[in-house]
């Protein structure tokens, strides 16, 4: 089975800085489609999961662009340019296909 | 605009159970495999179930095989997740998720408590 770890697990940013989340996994997430299936999840306080990057580095409709999704094979990265309040909440990394989910323990993301 | 809409949870005592309804919109709901996934009281994410498309195939976590069923209504595009034998553990928000995680409901509260 797949296990994701992230790192680190509370991000104390300063408003307007950038913010970089790691997420490793235990294994290639390549499959044989050629396709990397890694995706990046937001949950803002109170609010349920939202998907902001699929496949390593596709941003979701409406995901503000300083968000930007890097990696590949077993080791990926989710980078903030500059954060801004709205973007407090917890930070998952996901291994999700069709059929399967996966999850890392979160990333705290709060300003400092 | 894909909605997804839970409904059924509440407070059950350990043993019991509950039935959770997710009501699918905005998209070929017969076309997708669908998930249950919770969250306990300040936790992390945890993959409960998934289904496919056609509900032919269906896999469970561990921790709820044999107590959890998943199953779908494609006539009437809804997810349902029937919880039996609960115990204190299956407190949590219970969200089901579009295949790939694209789409997320806004979740409903289990609670197991005598």
């Amino acid at each position: 089975d797949v296990v994701l770890t992230q790192s680190p697990l509370s991000l104390p940013v300063t408003l307007g800085q950038p913010a970089s989340i790691s997420c490793r996994s235990s294994q290639s997430l390549v499959y044989s489609d050629g396709n990397t299936y890694l995706n990046w999840l937001q949950q803002r306080p109170g609010q349920s999961p939202r998907r902001l990057i699929y496949k390593v580095s596709n941003r979701d409709s409406g995901v503000p662009d300083r968000f930007s999704g890097s990696g590949s094979g077993t080791d990926f990265t989710l980078k903030i340019s500059r954060v801004e309040a709205e973007d407090v909440g917890v930070y998952f990394c996901m291994h999700g296909t069709h059929w399967l989910f996966t999850f890392g323990q979160g990333t705290k993301l709060e300003i400092k | 605009e894909v909605q997804l809409v839970e409904s059924g949870g509440g407070l059950v005592q350990p043993g019991g159970s509950l039935r959770l309804s997710c009501a699918a919109s905005g998209f070929t709901f017969s076309s997708y495999w669908m998930h249950w996934v919770r969250q306990g009281p300040g936790k992390g994410l945890v993959w409960v179930s998934h289904i496919h498309s056609d509900g032919t195939s269906t896999s469970y976590a561990d921790s709820v095989k044999g107590r959890f069923t998943i199953s779908r209504d494609n006539a009437k595009n809804t997810l349902y997740l029937q919880m039996n034998s609960l115990r204190a553990e299956d407190t949590a928000v219970y969200y089901c998720a579009l295949s790939s995680g694209s789409h997320w409901g806004q979740g409903t509260l289990v609670t197991v408590s005598s």
